[in-house]
């Protein structure tokens, strides 16, 4: 099945700095590796996501890179603002089945942006 | 917009009791899950059902079932909770695969 690494843990960056959380997964035909946020006492949100036949995606401060020939993805946000701080999961399908449905999720990263 | 609804965001139980977490969702969406969530360890998906009454196994399925008797509802059921099964519990729905899956609020649940 499909194994999803997550680093780091923890991030804690300056208000208008960037902020860079990298993915490593193992499932070559994996085709689909979205990002979500998690702000506290809420669920999980989709804030971008990657489909393989394109390298890179932004939208406005947030972007997403992906190297299929390394298999890892990496969320790029900048001028990061104090209501980016929140946890951020990478995920990854598993596998190509009929209940290809399912994804991995990585471990996740706080992140925290201090004024 | 999607709506996942959980029908407690807290909950406490005590050791050996029959547990039962509802999710609803509002987009006639054929994919469920029930996702666990502690910290270090991510989600883990604990069962998944693709259609009524079908559900598969995920990564952590023992001590816990599911039921799915119509496609907008899933349910959790820890059928005698224990005290290591404390956690936060989230529902999530999606089209089918690969797409968006939209989470409910969580409900995080300590067993006594």
């Amino acid at each position: 099945g499909e194994n999803v690494e997550q680093h780091p843990s923890t991030l804690s960056v300056q208000e208008g700095d960037s902020a860079v959380i990298k993915c490593t997964y193992s499932d070559s035909a994996s085709n689909y590796f979205p990002w979500y946020k998690q702000e506290l006492g809420k669920g999980p949100q989709l804030i971008i996501d990657i489909r393989s036949n394109v390298g890179e995606k932004k939208d406005q401060r947030i972007a997403v890179t992906l190297n299929k020939t390394a298999k890892h993805f990496s969320l790029h946000i900048t001028e990061t603002q104090p209501e980016d701080s929140a946890v951020y999961f990478c995920a990854a399908p598993r596998g190509n089945t009929g209940t290809a449905s399912k994804l991995t999720f990585g471990t996740g990263t706080r992140l925290q942006v201090t004024l | 917009d999607v709506k996942v609804t959980q029908s407690s965001r807290y909950l406490v139980k005590r050791t050996g009791e029959k547990v039962f977490l509802e999710c609803v969702q509002d987009m006639d969406h054929e994919n469920m899950f029930w996702y666990r969530q502690d910290p270090g360890l991510g989600l883990r998906l604990i069962y998944f059902s693709y259609d009524v009454k079908m559900k598969e196994k995920g990564d952590i399925p023992e001590g816990y079932s599911v039921s799915r008797e119509k496609k907008e509802r899933f349910s959790l059921i820890l059928e005698s909770a224990s005290t290591n099964q404390t956690s936060m519990y989230l529902c999530a729905s999606s089209r089918l695969a690969p797409e968006t899956q939209y989470f409910g609020p969580g409900t995080r649940l300590l067993v006594l």
